[in-house]
């Protein structure tokens, strides 16, 4: 079955600082995954999506995401993080039948100005 | 107006009451789904809809119901609401396919006393 794994619960940079949040991905199959981002009192909306058609993910507000095959890796990057990034954030993958979306325990952003 | 709209977006209830949580979409896709989230628990689905007749239970059913009144309309129920329901709610829904992403509603807060 699928899984995700985020790891750390709160991370805090300092604007302008590299963010980086980590998830890890456990499927039989080649995998769907997902980085869904949730701002303050608001539903969650997709950042970006990783399909297949390319290792590097380019998402919005300036993410992206590199799949590792070899390391079962997913993790989110954002060169310089603002202050407007401060939110929660949820990898997550498709089932084996698409069915439904897995998300992991999510990882909360604090930026520090 | 939003794409996926929850009602109420907050309530406040007592332990004992039957509660209902309304969705409707606008984006025309079958598939329709609720969520629970608690912190450090991520999103972990309650129920989920193929279509009106097919309805499937999700990795924490227990204690909630739900009825598919057409495509775009889903809601959720409790039937005796307990303390340990309090969280914060979200519908969702998708397009069939493993790699689409899923819409979300705002929310519903519910607090259960």
């Amino acid at each position: 079955a699928q899984s995700v794994t985020q790891l750390g619960s709160h991370v805090s940079v300092s604007e302008g600082a590299l963010v980086l949040l980590r998830c890890n991905y456990s499927s039989s199959v080649p995998p769907y995954l997902f980085w869904y981002v949730q701002y303050p009192n608001q539903g969650l909306q997709l950042l970006l999506k990783y399909t297949s058609a390319a290792t590097l993910v380019k998402g919005i507000n300036g993410f992206e995401a590199e799949f590792k095959k070899s390391e079962t890796s997913f993790h989110l990057t954002k060169p310089s993080a603002h202050m407007s990034d401060a939110a929660e954030y949820f990898c997550a993958v498709s089932d084996d039948g698409g069915f439904k979306t897995i998300f992991g325990a999510g990882t909360r952003l604090f930026v520090k100005a | 107006d939003a794409d996926v709209t929850q009602t109420p977006r907050n309530r406040i209830t007592k332990t004992g009451k039957r509660i209902m949580l309304e969705c409707s979409q606008t984006k025309g896709h079958d598939r329709m789904y609720w969520y629970r989230q608690d912190p450090g628990l991520g999103l972990r689905l309650i129920y989920y809809s193929f279509d009106v007749k097919d309805i499937n239970k999700g990795e924490i059913s227990d204690g909630y119901s739900v009825s598919r009144q057409a495509q775009a309309k889903f809601s959720l129920s409790l039937e005796s609401a307990i303390p340990n329901q309090t969280a914060l709610y979200f519908c969702a829904t998708r397009s069939g396919g493993l790699n689409t992403e899923a819409f979300f509603g705002q929310g519903t807060r519910l607090t259960v006393v």
